[in-house]
């Protein structure tokens, strides 16, 4: 059974950074291309950020780059995302979520619970 | 980026009734298109896939159709556990893009 854990959400004040994590159970972790995708309360979904299978390749919502940062050790079964600089419209809830492919970007397969994340001073 | 309209924002149906939701992308995206249910307080699942494509283990009712701009996702017999919010999503080009969510509700 596919299982996506996050972690690492908590309150935190603007300009300040949080580590999210995300472990992977259930299927071939290095095979595939992996995903953040957000949803403020109350409004809809909103891509993040996504890694390839071997890290190769890596995007960015234009909210987010230069100030968040994707990474994912495959022997560890973990995704990661670095958020600096934050700002209270970072606020959301953060999902993990699984690409069915592993290279280039095709649909989420697989979504974990989420984490909260909240800035506010 | 690609910009996806769904319409409409919300829906109110009677049980067993026949539910469409539309999808228009801003420009041409083939048949990059996929659909997702969100219960309340749940992660989004997986619905339809590459526009047409049911994902494995979702009932037959589910279907969606379309292709280039304008796509549908259809209810064929609304059922009480239906209850969500339905989002569009294309991965023609990045960054992937959602519509603004439907909020099915029951009559």
């Amino acid at each position: 059974e596919v299982q996506l854990v996050e972690s690492g959400g908590g309150l935190v004040q603007p300009g300040r950074s949080l580590r999210l994590s995300c472990a992977a159970s259930g299927f071939t972790f290095d095979d595939y291309a992996m995903h953040w995708v957000r949803q403020a309360p109350g409004k809809g979904l909103e891509w993040v950020s996504g890694i390839s299978w071997n890290s190769g390749s890596i995007g960015y919502a234009d909210s987010v780059k230069g100030r968040f940062t994707i990474s994912r050790d495959n022997a560890k079964n973990s995704l990661y995302l670095q958020m600096n600089s934050l700002r209270a419209e970072d606020t959301a809830l953060y999902y993990c979520a699984k690409d069915r492919g592993g290279v280039g970007l095709s649909y989420f397969d697989y979504w974990g619970q989420g984490t909260l994340v909240t800035v506010s001073s | 980026d690609i910009q996806m309209t769904q319409s409409p924002s919300s829906l109110s149906a009677s049980v067993g009734d026949r539910v469409t939701i539309t999808c228009q992308a801003s420009q041409d995206i083939s048949n990059y298109l996929n659909w997702y249910q969100q219960k309340p307080g749940k992660a989004p699942k997986l619905l339809i896939y590459d526009a047409s494509n049911l994902e494995t283990g979702v009932p037959s009712r589910f279907s969606g159709s379309g292709s280039g701009t304008d796509f549908t996702f259809t209810i064929s017999s609304l059922q009480p556990e239906d209850i969500a919010t339905y989002y569009c999503q294309q991965y023609d080009n990045l960054p992937p893009t959602f519509g603004q969510g439907t909020k099915l509700e029951i009559k």
